[in-house]
């Protein structure tokens, strides 16, 4: 079967830096996004990797090893604003997301 | 100047009626989904439609069915509605589903609750 494993719940203190880590194991790989949803809102796209390394993009960063089926989406200088859930989907061979149940990041001053 | 709209944004039902809800896309995008997001905040793709064809039918319920009037709009009609079928559920819509980087974009979402 396929699936998606993130942690449930993160809790992060604001200034600091949190690491999100997502593991997969899906019937082929075309590649991963990250996405951010804030409770009672749409999803919204943060990053897609589709080779191994790191892609930095401002204050996240999300990085990509397709040999160990893992990824995380590491933020750095949290502010209060990023208290959302995060959510690992991987593109199959059918080209269908598969979506994690995403984890819950707490935000605390 | 909304990309994916949905509406209405909240239905609240009698278990046993037939419901609709409403997406409509103006991105010019060739592909449209139907998502559902339970209590436990899994995200489930129903549907999705690549230019005006059903390409991905996931194993729900036949009391759902999406109806696309053209590529801008994919309908989702529900029938006999149960309790089980509350949930949030969004519409999405991206350039070309063969196009694997193509970044999925999400309406507003519809609040389902069933009495």
């Amino acid at each position: 079967g396929q699936n998606i494993d993130q942690p449930t719940e993160m809790t992060a203190t604001e200034g600091a830096i949190v690491q999100i880590n997502c593991t997969y194991q899906t019937s082929g790989f075309n590649g991963l996004f990250w996405y951010q949803q804030h409770a009672g809102e749409a999803p919204t796209f943060l990053s897609y990797n589709v080779l191994d390394g790191l892609e930095e993009k401002g204050r996240f960063s999300s990085f990509l090893s397709r040999s160990k089926g893992y990824s995380y989406l590491l933020l750095k200088e949290l502010q209060m604003k990023d208290s959302a859930s995060y959510l690992c989907a991987v593109v199959d061979s059918n080209y269908q997301l598969i979506w994690g149940a995403g984890t819950k990041l707490i935000i605390k001053p | 100047d909304t990309a994916v709209s949905q509406t209405p944004k909240y239905l609240v039902t009698q278990m046993g009626n037939d419901k609709s809800i409403k997406c409509e896309q103006n991105l010019g995008h060739d592909t449209m989904y139907w998502y559902k997001q339970d209590s436990k905040k899994f995200l489930k793709i129903m549907f999705s439609y690549n230019n005006k064809e059903l390409i991905i039918n996931e194993t729900v319920p036949n009391r759902f069915s999406p109806k696309s009037p053209d590529k801008a709009h994919l309908n989702l009609h529900i029938n006999s509605l149960e309790l089980g079928d509350s949930a949030v559920y969004f519409c999405a819509s991206s350039q070309d589903i063969t196009e694997t980087s193509e970044t999925q974009y999400f309406g507003p979402g519809t609040r389902l609750l069933v009495l």
